[in-house]
């Protein structure tokens, strides 16, 4: 079975706090693809990065990065600096090589308090 | 930038009732999908279709549910007799390889 846990339900943190949110998959599959998405206030849900599994490489974009670990199936996401505007659920998800649909986890809301 | 799009934005419906929610994926996508979030839950996956059929189904997507793409552009979601626990917001996708889904802004459904 797939499943996407992110354990932490809800962040609080202060305008220029560095934060990180977890996020743990299992999958029997060799082949999958990880994904992050946010869902800001106005409900929609906007892609962030997406990661094949044979890429352990760590990804930084602007003040984003994402930390993937195949040892301890991990694909946590950082914010450095973070901003109001940052303020979202953040989603993680998984998908097979040998499926279509997309796995989600129960999402993390952050709020970034000026 | 290309985008998916979705109408209506807001649905409010009688329980028995027929909805259908459409949704234009970007145009050069091939893969298509609906999914849905009941307010404050996870995102949940319904259906994938691929070449006017059908790819992938979930337990969710019963009898009373059914896609279909009349036209080179829409996409559309047809729910036959909504229940009350249809409320949802529905979110179409649209994908071309490689791989990542890109999701339009939603219907949120409200069945009274």
């Amino acid at each position: 079975a797939q499943k996407v846990t992110q354990a932490q339900t809800e962040i609080s943190v202060v305008e220029k706090e560095d934060v990180t949110l977890d996020c743990v998959y299992e999958t029997r599959d060799t082949t999958y693809y990880l994904f992050w998405y946010k869902q800001p206030p106005s409900g929609e849900l906007v892609f962030l990065i997406r990661r094949n599994s044979f890429d352990e490489q760590n990804e930084i974009s602007g003040r984003y990065s994402w930390n993937f670990q195949k040892s301890t199936s991990s694909f946590n996401f950082t914010i450095t600096a973070s901003q109001v505007v940052d303020s979202a659920v953040y989603f993680c998800a998984l998908r097979s090589m040998w499926s279509d649909k997309l796995i989600f986890g129960t999402g993390t809301r952050l709020q970034v308090f000026p | 930038e290309p985008e998916v799009t979705q109408t209506p934005s807001h649905q409010v419906t009688q329980m028995g009732q027929e909805v259908i929610l459409r949704c234009v994926p970007i145009s050069n996508h091939l893969y298509f999908y609906w999914y849905r979030q009941i307010l404050g839950q996870k995102v949940e996956f319904l259906v994938s279709f691929y070449n006017n059929e059908i790819s992938e189904k979930s337990e969710i997507f019963d009898d009373q549910f059914s896609v279909e793409r009349p036209d080179g552009s829409n996409f559309t979601l047809k729910i036959r007799s909504t229940k009350l626990e249809d409320s949802a917001m529905y979110f179409c996708a649209s994908r071309t390889p490689p791989d990542t889904q890109y999701f339009g802004p939603g219907t949120r459904l409200t069945v009274l």
